[in-house]
């Protein structure tokens, strides 16, 4: 597609409840990433998937939080038995691996709120 | 680890004038690649401009200008001619260099900017 694309736009749970947010990248953007943004806070990296790399996980939370990219592109982050501080906004990316210098095209992400 | 500081939590100015906006990084590394984004209320996170720290010449793209003080691991963004669509906030930002595997981008913690009509 022109542009990376997150669904759903606006999620809102109950507290224990599990979810599924969703990131389809630019075509042909081998690097996928995922933020969290929290209310008046800057950006905390989560996880990133490069081609066929393993990924880095190291900004996961907690083990209650999950990504996968299937096929190198569509990537599905998933949050269990949610809690309250998981209300915050997912914002996800893609870019091209060697061309760091043009930074990434991040979609316009999900905003989940927890009650 | 890298860090990334803006020390101005908002700030407002006049459509028309100058603002500048002020970023401050940790690294020990030389080969790296700084950012400012822009975040309108849609959410998304628009580039604005880019810079390389191995060049000198401080970038510039149209009514947005860098000024990038390596050794003082400076990077502020000055914004000309103020409009009300530059009402937003702006994220300064981090990458390390194409010889690190991780392109991992670490942020500063914004600074919301309001111009004023």
């Amino acid at each position: 597609g022109a542009g990376v694309s997150q669904s759903p736009s606006n999620k809102v749970t109950e507290k224990g409840k599990d979810v599924e947010l969703r990131c389809d990248p630019i075509s042909g953007h081998t690097a996928l990433y995922w933020y969290r943004q929290s209310l008046g806070q800057g950006l905390e990296f989560l996880i990133y998937f490069q081609g066929n790399s393993a990924p880095d996980k190291s900004g996961l939370p907690s083990d209650r939080f999950s990504a996968e990219r299937t096929g190198g592109s569509v990537s599905t982050l998933t949050i269990q038995r949610t809690q309250q501080e998981d209300s915050a906004v997912y914002l996800c990316a893609s870019s091209l691996y060697k061309d760091r210098g043009h930074g990434y095209t991040f979609g316009s992400g999900t905003r989940l709120t927890v009650v | 680890a890298q860090t990334v500081t803006q020390s101005q939590p908002e700030m407002s100015v006049q459509e028309a004038e100058t603002v500048t906006l002020s970023c401050t990084y940790d690294t020990s590394e030389n080969n790296y690649y700084l950012f400012w984004y822009k975040q309108p209320p849609s959410r998304q996170m628009i580039l604005v401009i880019r810079q390389e720290a191995y060049k000198q010449q401080n970038a510039t793209e149209n009514r947005f200008s860098v000024n990038f003080q390596k050794a003082a691991k400076s990077f502020s963004l000055k914004i000309s001619d103020s409009q009300l669509g530059d009402t937003a906030m702006y994220f300064c930002a981090f990458m390390l260099g194409s010889n690190f595997g991780n392109e991992k981008l670490t942020f500063g913690t914004g600074t919301r900017l309001t111009i004023i009509p």
